[in-house]
């Protein structure tokens, strides 16, 4: 069965780095997303990304994160200057467009630690 | 924005018995309402969800019930089993791109 892949599994970074996180979502899928997930709490939604552009983002989803789909496959998450508060979970998922189905898988996820 | 509250957060219960989640949500266009099971450490996986058009669905132990004149809806696990422990989480999907709104979840624990 397809699965969404990412890319590293654990992340650790000074504070004011800027680190990518990589996402591999399932082939025949349009829609893709980022949540994160601080230790302890609920997943809460970034971004989310259609048709090479953005579609929806959350007050999280500040000027100091991006995202890119720089080839067929990857979808990247960008965080320029990173902050303590950065440190969290990050789930890449994605689903198919249209028809009946909505269902969004998750990926392992990133977990990224800002030192 | 769409809220969704979720309730208890921790349940506990003995091998056998049966374990009730429940979840109310704001946004009256929501109309798909996914539940995931999250393991220590793990992926969110969706273990059940159902559509606005329908009133309850069910899956071997698990069944899911929704109100959507009170907006609420809930998890039904029965016969429950060790490896059923985990976090449930309840979300709702709604916005032009279909996000999901996740509640706050239920760290269930189910005794031997």
């Amino acid at each position: 069965e397809p699965e969404v892949t990412q890319t590293p599994s654990h992340q650790v970074t000074q504070m004011g780095q800027e680190v990518i996180l990589r996402c591999v979502p399932i082939s025949n899928h349009l829609y893709f997303y980022w949540y994160r997930q601080i230790l302890g709490q609920k997943v809460e939604f970034l971004v989310s990304f259609y048709n090479n552009e953005i579609s929806e983002k959350s007050e999280i989803f500040d000027d100091q994160f991006s995202v890119e789909r720089p080839d067929g496959s990857n979808f990247t998450l960008k965080i320029r200057s990173t902050k303590l508060e950065d440190s969290a979970m990050y789930f890449c998922a994605s689903s198919e467009s249209g028809g009946i189905t909505y269902e969004q898988y998750f990926g392992p996820g990133t977990r990224l630690t800002v030192t | 924005g769409e809220n969704v509250e979720q309730h208890p957060s921790t349940l506990s219960v003995q091998e056998g018995d049966s374990a009730v989640i429940k979840c109310t949500y704001s946004d009256s266009a929501s109309n798909y309402f996914p539940w995931y099971k999250q393991e220590l450490g793990k992926r969110p996986q969706l273990i059940i969800d159902i559509r606005s058009n329908v009133g309850e669905k069910k899956d071997q132990r698990i069944a899911v019930t929704l109100n959507k004149t009170a907006k609420h809806f809930s998890l039904h696990i029965t016969e429950t089993q060790p490896e059923d422990s985990a976090v449930y989480f309840c979300a709702s999907e709604g916005g032009s791109a279909r996000q999901l709104t996740f509640g706050s979840g239920t760290q269930l624990t189910v005794l031997p």
